[in-house]
Order: C-alpha cells, then sequence, then structure tokens
C-alpha cells in the first residue's frame, strides 16, 4: 500500500526559482528518504533524513520533516531545467529487509 | 564500486507467453534485493524482496514470482502473461542494515 503521498501532483515554475514538494505519511517510521526519477529512468536516491532529525541539506536541496504532522518537504533552490523529473519520497523502517513504501511523486517541470 | 544491470530495457509480449527478467548486482555481497513495478505517471509498488540466495518474499497476490538463484542475481518470472501485466519494472538493491536503494534502469514490458 502506498504510505507517503505527495503533493502537488505537478509542479512547474520558471528557471531560478525555489520548487517545493511535500510528503505525508501515515505510520511511525525510522527515516524518510527522497528520489529523482528522469522520465523513463530509473530512482536516483537523493537524500535521506532520520526521524530524529527536523532538517537536512545537500547541495541545492533543503529536506525537513516532523514527525508529529507526519510530514516532509523537499525544497530545490534555484531551479534548473535538468532539475525536470518526477520527486518521490519513500518511507523505511530498519526492520528485517528494510523495506520502503513510495508515493505517487510530483512530477517537476523547470521552464527555461 | 557497484552497479546494478536489468535486461532486457523494453519487451513486447503477446497475452499468455511466459516472462522472465534479470537483474545482476555487481561489486557487493549479500544485498537485499526488490522488485518494483510503476504503472505510468505513478509511484511504485513493491512486488518482491529477498533477503539472501532462496529467500524471497511476496507483497502482493499476483500473476508473477520471483527467484534469487545465485547471490546478486534476481530474477522475475511469470508462465502466462496479463495484459495487466505491463509496466515498468525495476530492479533494486540495499545493503543489509542499510536503507538507500539503488536502483536499476528498469525494463518496460508491454502485454498486447
Amino acid at each position: 500500500s502506498q504510505q507517503g503521498e505527495e503533493d502537488p501532483q505537478a509542479l512547474s515554475i520558471q528557471e531560478g526559482e525555489n520548487a517545493t514538494m511535500n510528503c505525508s505519511y501515515k505510520t511511525s517510521i525510522n527515516n524518510l528518504q527522497w528520489y529523482r526519477q528522469n522520465s523513463g529512468r530509473g530512482l536516483v536516491h537523493l537524500i535521506l533524513i532520520r526521524s530524529n532529525e527536523r532538517e537536512k541539506h545537500s547541495g541545492r536541496l533543503r529536506v525537513t520533516l516532523d514527525t508529529s504532522k507526519k510530514s516532509s518537504s523537499l525544497l530545490i533552490t534555484a531551479s534548473r531545467a535538468a532539475d525536470t523529473a518526477s520527486y518521490f519520497c519513500a518511507t523505511g523502517d530498519i526492520q528485517g529487509a528494510q523495506k520502503l513504501v513510495f508515493g505517487q511523486g510530483t512530477r517537476l517541470t523547470i521552464n527555461p | 564500486s557497484q552497479t546494478i544491470h536489468q535486461w532486457p530495457a523494453t519487451l513486447v509480449q503477446p497475452v499468455g507467453s511466459p516472462l522472465s527478467l534479470e537483474c545482476t548486482v555487481e561489486g557487493t555481497s549479500n544485498p537485499n534485493l526488490y522488485w518494483y513495478r510503476q504503472a505510468a505517471g505513478r509511484g511504485l509498488q513493491l512486488l518482491f524482496y529477498s533477503v539472501g540466495i532462496g529467500q524471497i518474499s511476496s507483497e502482493v497476490p499476483q500473476n508473477l514470482s520471483a527467484s534469487r538463484p545465485q547471490d546478486r542475481q534476481f530474477i522475475l518470472s511469470s508462465k502466462k502473461l496479463l495484459l495487466s501485466d505491463s509496466g515498468f519494472y525495476l530492479c533494486a538493491w540495499s545493503v543489509y542494515g542499510d536503507n538507500e536503494q539503488f536502483f536499476g534502469p528498469g525494463t518496460r514490458l508491454t502485454v498486447l
């Protein structure tokens, strides 16, 4: 079953603007991850934030996690045309096979 | 460095025909392995995962099966394909005890 729900489903902005995507989930988690998928390709891991962390940065990416609201956000600053892709959040635990549950994704389009 | 291979990249099969998709991982030992299916414009659905040779867990009842004959080889099969089996199939691996997953390039399956 899908746990993560991304919002919005699609986002179109101008190059140079910031893009914010949100993810909500239902159950307790050990960590939350964000992945990127270019059209017709596999997913690429972007960033992982653990349940005891509130914010994490990686280059132009900033992720926040609010476990009380069961939500996370991914901010891409100074967007570029190459950032055009689908972005997925995935919730995971550390038990057994470390399964991930993916959301439906946000399709981000950066207009030059 | 670790790499993951999937083949074929695309496949068109008639209804009722058999299926065999292969995934291999290089550069790591005893990985966790995963098979996902992605419908067009949607998130990923976990089909099977494996924590070791011969150990397969199925997430959803379906027309597919999986096998792990070798440590770094994961095979997705079907005896008779259905129209509903069409989709984008992704293989992924992770290090045991770590949650980050690494994805292959995917196989696009069309059942006619």
